[in-house]
This record gives C-alpha cells, sequence and structure tokens, in this order.
C-alpha cells in the first residue's frame, strides 16, 4: 500500500447504528487530519492529530469521536449520526516540523458516507 | 468576509488556452498557499504549493503569490480536456497562536476545459 489509504469506501448507515472509518498513512508523516467535504461547501476540518495528540477541535459535534492510536492509524468513530451527516469523508496526513506553517497535506480516497 | 474566497465558476477555456484560477484570503500573515486539483467523485490531489510572493513553475502550471495583495491564482497554460476538474485553493490561516497543521480551503472553482 502507497499513499493513504481509507476503509470503507462507502457506508450507508441508520441514525441509530455505530461504525468507524479507518485511514492508514504509509508517507512516514506525523500529523492526521479528519475532513468533511458537503456538496456545495467547502472543505471543512474536523479534527487533527499531531504526534498522536488531538491538536484541533473544530466544533465538532460528539457523535464524531476521533481516535489516534498511532502516527499512522486514525480512526473516526460514528454514532447516532443525523442526514445531514452524509457527505464525503476525507483523512490527509502531513509531515509537521516544529512549529513550521509549510504543511503539504496528501489525501486519502475518502469515504462515502450516507446516513439513512 | 470568507478566509479563503474562491470564484465558484464554472470556468470554461478552449483547449489549448491559458485558463486562469483565483484566490484571495483574509489572513494576512499566511505563509503558505496550495493547490489541489479534486475530479468529480475523487479525492483533492496537491499540485502546487508556494510560499514566496512572485511565481512558480512545474510543467504547465504556475502559481503566482502576491501578498500585498493577499492574492493567489494558478495558471494552466495549454489547458487539455482532462484538466477539467475543480480546483481548491487551501491557505495556512494561522489560528489561536499556531497555524500549523490548519490548512483552510475555498470552495473551489470548477474549470471545463472544451475540445
Amino acid at each position: 500500500e502507497t499513499g493513504v489509504t481509507q476503509t470503507p469506501r462507502h457506508l450507508v448507515m441508520g441514525m441509530t447504528n455505530k461504525k468507524s472509518l479507518k485511514c492508514e498513512q504509509h508517507l512516514g508523516h506525523n500529523a492526521m487530519y479528519w475532513y468533511k467535504q458537503s456538496a456545495k461547501k467547502p472543505l471543512e476540518l474536523m479534527f487533527v492529530y499531531n504526534f498522536k495528540e488531538q491538536t484541533e477541535n473544530n466544533s465538532v459535534p460528539s457523535r464524531f469521536s476521533p481516535e489516534c492510536p498511532n502516527s499512522s492509524h486514525l480512526f473516526l468513530h460514528l454514532h447516532t449520526l443525523q442526514p445531514e451527516d452524509s457527505a464525503l469523508y476525507l483523512c490527509a496526513s502531513s509531515q509537521v516540523v516544529g512549529t513550521s506553517s509549510y504543511n503539504e497535506q496528501f489525501f486519502g480516497p475518502g469515504t462515502r458516507l450516507t446516513v439513512l | 468576509q470568507k478566509e479563503v474566497e474562491q470564484n465558484s465558476g464554472p470556468l470554461s477555456v478552449p483547449e489549448g488556452a491559458i485558463a486562469s484560477l483565483n484566490c484571495t484570503y483574509s489572513d494576512r500573515g499566511s505563509q503558505s498557499f496550495f493547490w489541489y486539483r479534486q475530479y468529480s467523485g475523487k479525492s483533492p490531489e496537491l499540485i502546487m504549493f508556494i510560499y514566496s510572493n512572485g511565481d512558480k513553475e512545474d510543467g504547465r502550471f504556475t502559481a503566482q503569490l502576491n501578498k500585498a495583495s493577499q492574492y493567489v491564482s494558478l495558471l494552466i497554460r495549454d489547458s487539455q480536456p482532462s484538466d477539467s476538474a475543480t480546483y481548491l485553493c487551501a491557505v495556512n490561516i494561522r489560528a489561536g497562536g499556531t497555524s500549523y497543521g490548519k490548512l483552510t480551503f475555498g470552495q473551489g472553482t470548477i474549470l471545463t476545459v472544451h475540445p
């Protein structure tokens, strides 16, 4: 595997289900991100993990719960979602050096989530 | 005012022409700027980044940055139908004293290159 991978690629779930999205990066990076992309809206940053520690939670509802067990893996746990949460969920990774803002991020293929 | 603003388009150019995509940003202290290409149904792909004022060229792509005007652009020379996609501008916006790891995206410009 190369780059950033995400599973599953497509997910349909009911509002009462619990599911998890998985992301793995094979680039040796130390930071990972979750983004949400809805139709007609800009990419929205949800969470940032830097050196496995969460450094950003962009006012995301608690029904989304991230987990980063190591610098290569990132999960997004989903429970009691709403239909408006249907979107493309993208994972990205980058190499952050100190507090440098020079930060090329590379995206995985995304998980297309539909909440019924 | 949006933090990162792009014309949503669509921008339509004939094959072989120059496509010009524009982006403005609100944070004067921003230091790094990125252009991503996103094909329909796919994830964003990084195509250019620029950190210093002026032009940066890579093949048919040229990124231009003017920090005084808070403006970054992407030129695509000899446009091809395969360049038809949504182009996303992303800026490293400072927030809470640190900006590392935080990109803010524009809404994207849809480019169509017609034969």
